[in-house]
């Protein structure tokens, strides 16, 4: 079972464009919800976390969205750059359980010139 | 500061053998985690060690296991390799159990069995 779905699988944008990575879950245990940036050949890196107490966190180009009541949460990445091409991965934890990070199953983002 | 080193870096085995996957966590980092990453199937967790102990493991069969050794490096052993086990092993290491943030993974070791 996923525990959480992320959509869409892949994501073709131009340069300049907005790119957007959405995420649901399901568990409302969950307290913790990181992004993670992939490049071919690397593991994940952290991009940018948010905890549910905020609906917003922002770090230059790149912004999370989170709705509680939803149980979802998003990237947007405004101004998109071809270096931005990359796989993005959603988690959740728990962290005062069983603090297992899950992810989605990725999207593999495209930045056109 | 080094990061998490994964070693090997490429590992082919025959079905039915056994690998075996090493990883070293960032100097201070007291919690590892393995993760599978199949194609198209995102990063599937399976196995989480913090102070020398296995704390959680995933939905894994259990020819999958590991061990943490007293410097907190980690192993990750795959015993009667199927064709099925083909994918990128992947080890991060945290400080606290993540409580203050996220993890830091390694390159990873790309196993193939044939």
């Amino acid at each position: 079972q996923q525990q959480v779905k992320q959509s869409p699988q892949s994501l073709i944008v131009q340069k300049g464009g907005i790119s957007i990575i959405n995420c649901a879950y399901e568990n409302t245990a969950f307290d913790y919800f990181p992004w993670y940036q992939q490049f071919p050949g690397k593991g994940p890196a952290l991009l940018i976390a948010i905890r549910p107490d905020v609906s917003e966190k922002k770090e230059g180009r790149f912004t999370i969205s989170f709705n509680k009541s939803a149980k979802q949460f998003s990237l947007h990445i405004m101004d998109s750059q071809p270096g931005d091409s990359a796989t993005y991965f959603c988690a959740a934890s728990d962290q005062t359980g069983a603090n297992n990070l899950f992810f989605g199953t990725g999207t593999r983002l495209t930045v056109i010139p | 500061e080094a990061g998490v080193t994964q070693s090997p870096t490429h590992l082919i085995k025959t079905r039915g053998q056994q690998a075996t996957l090493r990883c070293s966590p960032i100097s201070g980092h007291t919690s590892v985690y393995w993760y599978q990453q199949a194609l198209g199937l995102g990063l599937q967790f399976l196995l989480w060690y913090d102070e020398g102990e296995e704390r959680n493991r995933g939905n894994f069969p259990p020819r999958f296991s590991g061990r943490q050794f007293p410097n907190y490096s980690s192993e990750l052993n795959v015993n009667a390799l199927e064709l099925e086990d083909s994918a990128l092993y992947l080890c991060a290491s945290s400080l606290d159990r993540g409580r203050s943030g996220g993890y830091t993974f390694g390159s990873g070791t790309r196993l193939t069995v044939v």
